[in-house]
C-alpha cells in the first residue's frame, strides 16, 4: 500500500507570494494533519482535518489555511509568504480523529527568498 | 500547555552497542500517549514505538524499548544492538486526549551509529 504522499517535493517562492502544498493520505485514512518543521527543530502542529472539517488548529497566523477534499486529500495554503515560512512542511494521516498514531509523508521543502 | 524536552542534542554509539535517549514531558492531563519517531537523513518521519499512559508495562518493538516513568514524567528510548541504519534524528512526542489532536514534539536528538 502507498504511504502518505506529498507534492511538490521542493518549492522556491519569493516573499509576498502564495503557495499551495498537497497531501494524499494512506488509503482508508480519513484524518490529515499538517506540521511545520523549521531546520533543527521538532515539527510544530498547524492543522488537523477530519471528514473535511477542521478539528484542531495550532498557533499559526491566519495566513495559513487548509482544506480537506471528499477523497480525504488535503491542501495547505500560505499567503503573503515571509522568510520565516521557510521550512519542511509535513503531512500526517491517521485512521480517524482520536486515533493517536500518525503516519508522516516525506514533506515539502519550502524556501522563501 | 504540554511541553516535551529532549536534553541531548547529539549522541553517538558504536555499532552493536546499546544507547538510551532521554525525554521528559510536562502535562496536566492524565490520559495521553507518548511516541518516539525516527527521521533519517532522507527526512521521512517513521513511528518507532508508542506508549499509552494508562499502561504500566513498558512498550517494546524488537530492538527498541522504552522506560516509562509516569510519576517522573520521563520517557526514555533504549536501542539495543545498534545498527548503522539507526543513524537519524529521534523525536519524542506527546499527544493528550484533550489536546485537540495535535502531536507536541521535542527538539530531537541526533543519533550517530559508528562502525
Amino acid at each position: 500500500d502507498a504511504g502518505v504522499t506529498q507534492s511538490p517535493t521542493h518549492l522556491i517562492k519569493t516573499r509576498g507570494q502564495h503557495v499551495t502544498l498537497r497531501c494524499s493520505p494512506i488509503s482508508g485514512h480519513k484524518s490529515v494533519s499538517w506540521y511545520q518543521q523549521v531546520l533543527g527543530q521538532g515539527p510544530q502542529f498547524i492543522f488537523q482535518y477530519y471528514e473535511k472539517e477542521e478539528r484542531g488548529r495550532g498557533n499559526f497566523p491566519d495566513r495559513f489555511s487548509a482544506r480537506q477534499f471528499p477523497n480525504y486529500s488535503s491542501e495547505l495554503n500560505v499567503n503573503a509568504l515571509l522568510l520565516g515560512d521557510s521550512a519542511l512542511y509535513l503531512c500526517a494521516s491517521s485512521l480517524r480523529t482520536g486515533s493517536y498514531e500518525q503516519y508522516f509523508g516525506p514533506g515539502t521543502r519550502l524556501t522563501v527568498t | 500547555a504540554q511541553t516535551v524536552t529532549q536534553s541531548q542534542p547529539e549522541m553517538s554509539v558504536q555499532e552493536a552497542e546499546t544507547v538510551t535517549l532521554s525525554c521528559t514531558y510536562d502535562t496536566s492531563e492524565n490520559n495521553y500517549y507518548l511516541f518516539w519517531y525516527k527521521q533519517p537523513p532522507s527526512r521521512q518521519m517513521i513511528l518507532v514505538i508508542r506508549q499509552e499512559a494508562y499502561k504500566q508495562q513498558n512498550a517494546t518493538e524488537n530492538r527498541f524499548s522504552v522506560n516509562f516513568q509516569k510519576a517522573a514524567k520521563s520517557f526514555s528510548l533504549k536501542i539495543s544492538d545498534s545498527q548503522l541504519g539507526d543513524t537519524a534524528m529521534y523525536f519524542c512526542a506527546f499527544i493528550g486526549f484533550g489536546s485537540n489532536y495535535k502531536l507536541t514534539f521535542g527538539k530531537g536528538t541526533l543519533l550517530t551509529v559508528n562502525p
